[in-house]
């Protein structure tokens, strides 16, 4: 089982590029979610999807895109990267308000 | 709305003194409380949940509904439990988990 893969791990940006991150699970869960996490900030929620065609804003959505096509894949994209997005990434999915199951994280910085 | 607080950025113990990360959470129903790991370099991982009342790694957790805490606890801390802690809430009917700010936590030998 490769549970929740993220790619890619790293990834440097020019300000105002855009990119994709991906994420895929494996485990059929209808839950995902994307985090930043910060030094002193913890983690904070972005995205979230609770199933294929649904998405909902978190507490810092601005300058993020997102959509669920699929039980499977959540991608993350950043339509005109700033150096405030400067962050590790994490993908996040779980099933029924059970354990959350992360990526590995991909980290990301813009110059 | 639902918060997690972890009052303690920092917390630094000996090898084989007890360990308290302390977790308050607001919530106005009744949540769902975990704490999650990150190892060095590694994903975020799951060490607990209230529900499960187990202890994992010689780690217990107990919901204090009454101080709204959830504080996390090992009587003898080991070097291999250096990590950072986050204590993480559900409430209500949906799956948002809100994450405190985490507790780094360092166990000198």
């Amino acid at each position: 089982n490769a549970g929740v893969t993220q790619t890619p791990k790293f990834q440097v940006l020019k300000t105002g590029q855009s990119m994709t991150l991906q994420c895929a699970q494996d485990m059929n869960h209808e839950y995902m979610s994307w985090y930043r996490q910060d030094p002193g900030m913890g983690l904070r929620l972005i995205h979230y999807s609770v199933g294929a065609g649904i998405t909902d804003q978190g507490e810092v959505p601005n300058g993020y895109n997102v959509s669920r096509s699929t039980t499977e894949d959540f991608p993350l994209r950043l339509l005109s990267a700033a150096p405030s997005q400067t962050s590790v990434y994490f993908c996040a999915s779980s099933s029924d308000r059970a354990e959350a199951f992360f990526g590995q994280g991909t980290r990301l910085t813009v110059v | 709305a639902q918060r997690v607080t972890q009052p303690e950025k920092l917390l630094s113990v000996f090898k084989g003194a007890p360990v308290e990360l302390k977790c308050n959470y607001s919530y106005s129903g009744s949540p769902e409380l975990f704490w999650y790991v990150q190892y060095s370099r590694q994903r975020l991982q799951l060490l607990l949940r209230h529900i499960s009342r187990e202890s994992i790694k010689g780690f217990t957790a107990d919901l204090n509904k009454g101080e709204t805490s959830f504080h996390l606890k090992k009587p003898f801390a080991q070097e291999e439990d250096s990590a950072m802690y986050y204590c993480a809430l559900i409430g209500g009917s949906n799956y948002k988990l809100t994450f405190g700010k985490g507790t780094l936590l360092t166990v000198n030998p």
